[in-house]
């Protein structure tokens, strides 16, 4: 089945400093989410983009698809950013298109 | 007013027990979701269903049943519950199947440990 890999899997940032996560993903794809879950454990929805580049605020995503891989900007971080980062696909082919696999993560922690 | 509510949000209970996880969404969506979040923050899916096609992922042991009274609810039963179920269970809507599809809501999950 579709890899999907997810790097750095830890980061440690200072209030301010502006990161970029990875993810690579193995085969097609036509559905692509980054999610961020809350060191409460609540899991939001960041962007759906299988394509192309959306922007939200200090977050902006951008994924190539013809390349497999995704790319996730957090710029002027933030405490409340802390938390980890996932990535979730679903293959082109078979399956279906709303089963999401979801990579590993990175993991977050921004201090003040 | 929750849009994806999963109830409870902890659950502890003894080896062979039986117990459901309720979910309930409110968004209008088709499609919903149960994923498994272990002890390594790991998330995999477990169901997805809608009006039409229950989709069961073949890793997931016969004790594990998802039941759909309607296009809003998906519970989850669990009979026979054994100490490696213990994980943050999560229930997801989203808006199509099969189309596009706009990204999921999840809820707050659901601890539950097995003793």
């Amino acid at each position: 089945g579709i890899q999907v890999e997810q790097s750095p899997p830890d980061l440690i940032l200072q209030e301010g400093a502006n990161s970029t996560l990875r993810c690579n993903f193995s085969d097609s794809v036509n559905n692509l989410q980054w999610f961020h879950q809350n060191p409460w454990g609540q899991l939001i929805n960041l962007f759906y983009i299988p394509s192309g580049t959306k922007q939200n605020g200090r977050l902006s995503a951008t994924t190539v698809a013809t390349e497999r891989y995704s790319l996730l900007y957090i710029s002027s971080s933030q405490t409340t950013d802390s938390g980890v980062y996932f990535c979730a696909v679903a293959p082109f082919y078979g399956g279906s298109q709303g089963n999401l696999i979801f990579g590993k993560g990175t993991k977050l922690s921004v201090k003040p | 007013d929750t849009a994806v509510s999963q109830t409870p949000k902890y659950l502890v209970t003894q080896m062979g027990n039986d117990k459901s996880i309720k979910c309930e969404q409110n968004l209008g969506h088709d499609t919903m979701y149960w994923y498994k979040q272990d002890s390594k923050k790991f998330l995999k899916i477990m169901f997805s269903y809608n009006n039409k096609e229950l989709i069961i992922n073949e890793t997931v042991p016969n004790r594990f049943s998802p039941k759909s009274p309607d296009k809003a609810h998906l519970n989850l039963h669990i009979n026979s519950l054994e100490l490696g179920d213990s994980a943050v269970y999560f229930c997801a809507s989203s808006q199509g199947q099969g189309r596009v599809d706009y990204g999921y809501t999840f809820g707050s999950g659901t601890r539950l440990t097995v003793v």
